[in-house]
């Protein structure tokens, strides 16, 4: 069964980067029937599509992040990673990783998720 | 971008009821649309993908439909494990959305 997990600092200062992994288990994030995703929730609010990444290097970001935030993987691990940099409190949210439902854009699979809190 | 609004924001009803939550996309997206539950502390899970097309294990009570602009998302007899906040997603084109979410509470 694929599990994704979510792992990193939970608390970052304001200004400072925000750093996520996403452990995949269960599967491999080098398939290339699958994409992989960032999502973001903050406390209270509605979901947030943060950016995707295909395994061969595409990625793509929401316009309202895409300045200040970069996927990257790592295949050798099973892992990719979510960085966003300068954040404000407006980037307190539960984050999760998930993967896309084989060819389409719906999230079949998802990670727990992380509450990162930005606050010094 | 394409804006989803869902309506209602807020639904009660009763174990046994038939519900219908809606959600109106700016542009046509059909039929790329996504329907999620998600409780409180949990990751969302997807229920309904391509608008009408039901994931493997989500009870059949569970239906999506619509075309356009205008997507449904209905719950035939609700169980009390279906008392949850709803949120339908487009994927017709990036940046992919949300909709604000409709909170389905016990009458």
């Amino acid at each position: 069964q694929l599990q994704l997990q979510e792992s990193g600092p939970r608390l970052v200062k304001p200004s400072e980067t925000l750093s996520l992994t996403c452990a995949v288990s269960g599967g491999s994030i080098s398939s290339t029937s699958f994409y992989w995703g960032w999502i973001r929730q903050p406390p209270g609010k509605g979901l947030e599509w943060v950016g995707t990444f295909y395994y061969s290097g595409s990625t793509y970001y929401n316009p309202s992040l895409k300045s200040r935030v970069t996927i990257s993987v790592d295949t050798s691990k099973n892992q990719f990673s979510l960085t966003l940099r300068s954040v404000t409190a407006a980037d307190t949210a539960v984050y999760y990783c998930a993967r896309h439902n084989g060819g389409g854009g719906d999230f079949d699979f998802w990670g727990q998720g992380a509450l990162v809190t930005v606050s010094s | 971008d394409i804006q989803l609004t869902q309506s209602p924001s807020t639904l009660s009803a009763s174990v046994g009821d038939r519900v219908t939550i809606n959600c109106r996309a700016s542009l046509s997206i059909s039929p790329w649309v996504a329907w999620y539950q998600q409780k409180p502390g949990k990751a969302p899970k997807l229920l309904i993908y391509k608008a009408s097309s039901l994931e493997s294990g989500v009870p059949s009570r569970f239906s999506g439909s619509g075309s356009g602009t205008e997507f449904t998302l209905t719950i035939f007899s609700l169980q009390p494990d279906d008392f949850a906040t709803y949120y339908c997603q487009q994927y017709n084109s990036y940046p992919y959305s949300f909709g604000q979410g409709t909170k389905l509470e016990i009458k």
